[in-house]
């Protein structure tokens, strides 16, 4: 099977520097995506990571790490509308068409 | 474009009752699934459909049917009702075709099983 896993909480202030992070085992890795979720609303994609390193989108990028099994979204300039839920998510090693999600970090952003 | 649309926004069930929530997309997106998210867990897949006529199982299946008869609809059948199946539950499509790797989610059906 595939497990992913992420810390349940993490609080930071606006206009701060925050990470989120990422492990997961998986009998075979194609890429690590992540996606954020305000509350009451839908999953929206953010970033997609097939290689090492760093990828970024404005104040967002996202880092993999193959051999480490790990991999994180960073948020910088924090802003009050970041305050959101955030989650990986790996296809599955055995079978391309499944994906599998992490349980989510709730990001709260502080004035 | 109206993207990846879900009816209904709620719904309130008895036990033992059946119901059909709507999925449809407008992308022309060859993959399509069907996901739930109860509090503190992440999406779990359901179902999924690489392409008309084509479903197959995700990771809790159990409870629930699918059929994929055009691209463009994925409903998901419960055909008894169960409590632990209150949850909320999103569609998602994906251009599989391309190796495109977002998923586009829909608004989500909040569903209440008594």
């Amino acid at each position: 099977g595939q497990s992913l896993e992420q810390p349940s909480e993490v609080t930071a202030v606006e206009g701060a520097i925050v990470q989120i992070n990422c492990t997961y085992q998986t009998s075979g890795f194609y890429g690590l995506s992540w996606y954020q979720q305000h509350d009451g609303g839908a999953p929206t994609f953010l970033s997609y990571n097939a290689l090492d390193g760093l990828e970024e989108t404005g104040r967002f990028s996202s880092f993999l790490s193959r051999s480490d099994s790990y991999g994180y979204l960073l948020l910088q300039e924090l802003q009050m509308k970041d305050s959101a839920s955030y989650f990986c998510a790996v296809r599955d090693g055995d079978n391309f068409n499944k994906f599998y999600f992490g349980s989510g970090t709730k990001l709260n952003v502080k004035p | 474009n109206a993207g990846v649309t879900q009816t209904p926004k709620f719904q309130v069930l008895k036990t033992g009752q059946s119901m059909t929530l709507q999925c449809a997309q407008d992308m022309n997106h060859e993959y399509m699934s069907w996901y739930r998210q109860d509090p503190g867990m992440g999406l779990r897949l359901i179902h999924y459909s690489v392409g008309a006529g084509i479903t197959d199982q995700g990771e809790v299946p159990n409870g629930y049917n699918v059929s994929r008869s055009t691209t463009e609809d994925f409903p998901l059948r419960l055909l008894s009702a169960a409590p632990s199946q209150t949850s909320v539950y999103f569609c998602a499509s994906t251009d599989g075709a391309s190796g495109e790797e977002t998923q586009y989610f829909g608004p989500g059906t909040r569903l209440l099983v008594l």
